[in-house]
């Protein structure tokens, strides 16, 4: 299986500060036949269901504010989020869809500094 | 909007099985990909497995494999899941999702249904 561990584990940063969060796979997630990074990024509030942010490592999903960006290739990844707002607060989780099983990151929790 | 409503919360005896559903709308749900993960309190996301409706043929993680099934039933657009052999650490979170087409990340998720393992 392919492992992902993020870190940290737990972040706090200013509003309106930038947050960074890094998530490495145990291989590389890169699908040579399209040239693209097989990484997701989410973001779960408490009591609710995880969220789409980024996809094929970079892709930001419909809808999601242009302060989340992703990028990376290979085995690293990182999840920015620039101007952090309140509403930012959350657990972010990396997933690979390079092969089965899916895995997920362990998380890491964003709080307001 | 694809929708998703699972079933609600429910609390399983250890060396019982269950059945978590997950109703569809908003599309054609012949053509979701449908995956289920769950999450145990204060943890992380596990991916159990997924089946695409259209083939009729489901995948399983190879930790659940042999107790758990994926089926779905295109007459009322839902999709379930069985896990049996419930053990104390099955305690979690399940949720249903819908697979992109062309990746296997998760755009549209069930709100989730809480399952206790206890005796």
């Amino acid at each position: 299986d392919i492992v992902m561990t993020q870190s940290p584990d737990s972040l706090a940063v200013s509003l309106g500060e930038r947050a960074t969060i890094n998530c490495k796979s145990s291989q590389s997630v890169l699908y040579s036949s399209n040239n693209k990074n097989s990484l997701a990024w989410y973001q779960q509030k408490p009591g609710q269901p995880p969220k789409l942010l980024i996809y094929w490592a970079s892709t930001r999903e419909s809808g999601v504010p242009d302060r989340f960006s992703g990028s990376g290739s290979g085995t690293d990844f990182t999840l920015t989020i620039t101007s952090l707002k309140a509403e930012d607060v959350a657990v972010y989780f990396c997933q690979q869809y390079y092969n089965t099983p899916y895995t997920f990151g362990q998380g890491t929790k964003l709080e307001i500094k | 909007q694809v929708q998703l409503v699972q079933s609600g919360a429910e609390v399983k005896k250890p060396g019982s099985s269950m059945v978590v559903s997950c109703k569809a709308s908003g599309g054609t749900f012949s053509s979701f990909v449908i995956s289920w993960m769950r999450q145990a309190p204060g943890q992380g996301l596990e991916w159990m497995g997924g089946i695409i409706p259209l083939l009729g043929r489901a995948n399983y993680a190879q930790k659940f494999q042999g107790r758990v099934t994926i089926t779905t039933d295109e007459s009322t657009s839902t999709a379930y899941m069985e896990l049996r052999s419930m053990r104390s650490e099955d305690t979690a979170v399940y949720y249903c999702a819908t697979a992109a087409t062309g990746g296997w990340y998760f755009d549209y998720w069930g709100q989730g249904t809480l399952v206790t393992v206890s005796s």
